[in-house]
């Protein structure tokens, strides 16, 4: 059990452009979530995946944001067009099914910077 | 919708004091609640939870959280600090038949040595 791991740690870009992040979630964990946490705030929750399925998402992921989980495994998370204020910790956690109580287990994130 | 409220976005204390860290939670039913400890520029690790069986719940690191469904509240303790417990800390909410946890805006905590 490696733990969730984000790819990359840390992106610069300049505004105008596209990004996408990466998350692998711990094995035989079948619930991937996304959450946003902007400089002094707690987590923002984005989306979540049942397996393959995106089941939940939050009005803060508006159009330019896209998730997927193609196999059941790991996550893309792309931002298009990004706008000054898409600067933010971009957190994935992950967490196995079958307990109502279940724990989200989270990565180190990624943190975007958009100039 | 469900609201997460931590009093003091900073606290301070001396290394061997008593931390006490206020979370209130906004739902009339009892969700499953999380505390969390992130510290820089690392991501979130679980310090504990309740699930209901019982109000009292210790964590690692020598943390414990009891439960009041009267005030709605979650309340973060450590008998003594330690410099290493420098870090930030957050409660979380998750409501029955939600995924989504809702997380409070975080409480700083210093340890002065």
């Amino acid at each position: 059990d490696t733990g969730v791991s984000q790819d990359p740690r840390h992106k610069i870009t300049k505004r105008g452009q596209n990004v996408t992040f990466r998350c692998d979630p711990i094995s035989e964990h079948n619930r991937l979530y996304w959450y946003r946490q902007t400089l002094g705030q707690g987590p923002e929750f984005l989306t979540y995946f049942q397996n393959e399925a995106q089941l939940e998402k939050s009005r803060l992921l508006s159009d330019r944001f896209s998730a997927e989980r193609p196999k059941g495994s790991f996550s893309t998370l792309e931002i298009q067009r990004t706008e000054q204020g898409d600067s933010a910790m971009y957190l994935c956690a992950s967490s196995p099914d079958g307990r109502r109580e279940e724990t989200q287990y989270f990565g180190p994130g990624t943190r975007l910077l958009v100039l | 919708a469900q609201s997460v409220t931590q009093l003091g976005s900073h606290v301070s204390v001396s290394e061997g004091a008593l931390v006490l860290l206020r979370c209130n939670y906004s739902s009339s039913v009892p969700p499953y609640l999380f505390w969390y400890v992130q510290y820089p520029n690392q991501g979130l690790q679980l310090l504990l939870k309740y699930t209901s069986a019982a109000t009292l719940v210790k964590g690692i690191n020598g943390f414990e959280a009891e439960f009041k469904k009267s005030e709605t509240s979650f309340h973060l303790t450590k008998p003594s600090a330690h410099m290493s417990d420098a870090a930030e800390y957050f409660c979380a909410a998750r409501d029955t038949g939600r995924r989504a946890l809702t997380f409070g805006s975080g409480t700083r905590l210093q340890v002065q040595p």
